[in-house]
């Protein structure tokens, strides 16, 4: 089965904190995809990236960073001195695609709350 | 361009209406999908339709019946809807993973309907 786990449910920092979203993973398939969305209270669900299973490469975009850790089935996301915009609910999601079949496993979100 | 548009933004019905929802896309991608989103839950895989066919249906009640005229327009019809229906319709859209090696969805800002 797959499943996505994001044990946060709601975080809340100061401005300028450091954060870490965390998010842990099920899956049998050894070719899969991770992705991170996030959602502000607009609704839109933005893209924020994506990782293939075969590439661990850690990566940072900006005040974004990403740790895809294979060995213990997760892939957190942290956000360097947030920011108010920062605010949003964030989804940890994986795609599999097997026999012409294809989903995208969301977790449950993490909703965070930057204070100025 | 990663956008995907939706009409209408709100809409509110009746038990008795028939209305549409639409999503646009014009960046070339073989898949589309319609999800619902609950408020405060992930969204709810609905519909898949890859290069013009529907290729899954998460056993949805037939009042939803999707359409996709062409490779970039996707509805939604809606018949005799219920209360609980009332949700965020999100449409997205992706590329060919087996062409391109990519598989993200890119999500339009929804459909906030109420049924009443």
């Amino acid at each position: 089965a797959q499943k996505v786990t994001q044990a946060q449910t709601e975080i809340s920092v100061v401005e300028k904190e450091d954060v870490t979203l965390d998010c842990v993973y099920e899956t049998r398939d050894t070719t899969y995809y991770l992705f991170w969305y996030k959602q502000p209270p607009s609704g839109e669900l933005v893209f924020l990236i994506r990782r293939n299973s075969f590439d661990e490469q850690n990566e940072i975009s900006g005040r974004y960073s990403w740790n895809f850790q294979k060995s213990t089935s997760s892939f957190n996301f942290t956000i360097t001195a947030s920011q108010v915009v920062d605010s949003a609910v964030y989804f940890c999601a994986l795609y599999i695609f097997r026999g012409g079949s294809e989903k995208l496993v969301f977790g449950k979100g993490t909703k965070l709350t930057v204070n100025p | 361009d990663t956008e995907v548009t939706q009409t209408p933004k709100h809409l509110v019905m009746g038990m008795t209406n028939k209305k549409s929802l639409k999503c646009e896309q014009h960046m070339g991608h073989r898949a589309m999908y319609w999800y619902k989103q609950k408020a405060k839950k992930p969204p709810e895989l609905m519909f898949v339709y890859s290069y013009e066919k529907l290729s899954i249906n998460e056993s949805v009640p037939s009042r939803f019946s999707p359409e996709c005229p062409n490779s970039s327009l996707l509805n939604l019809h809606l018949h005799a809807l219920q209360p609980e229906d009332s949700a965020l319709y999100l449409c997205a859209s992706s590329q060919d993973l087996i062409e391109t090696g990519t598989a993200e969805q890119y999500f339009g800002p929804g459909t906030r309907l109420t049924v009443t």
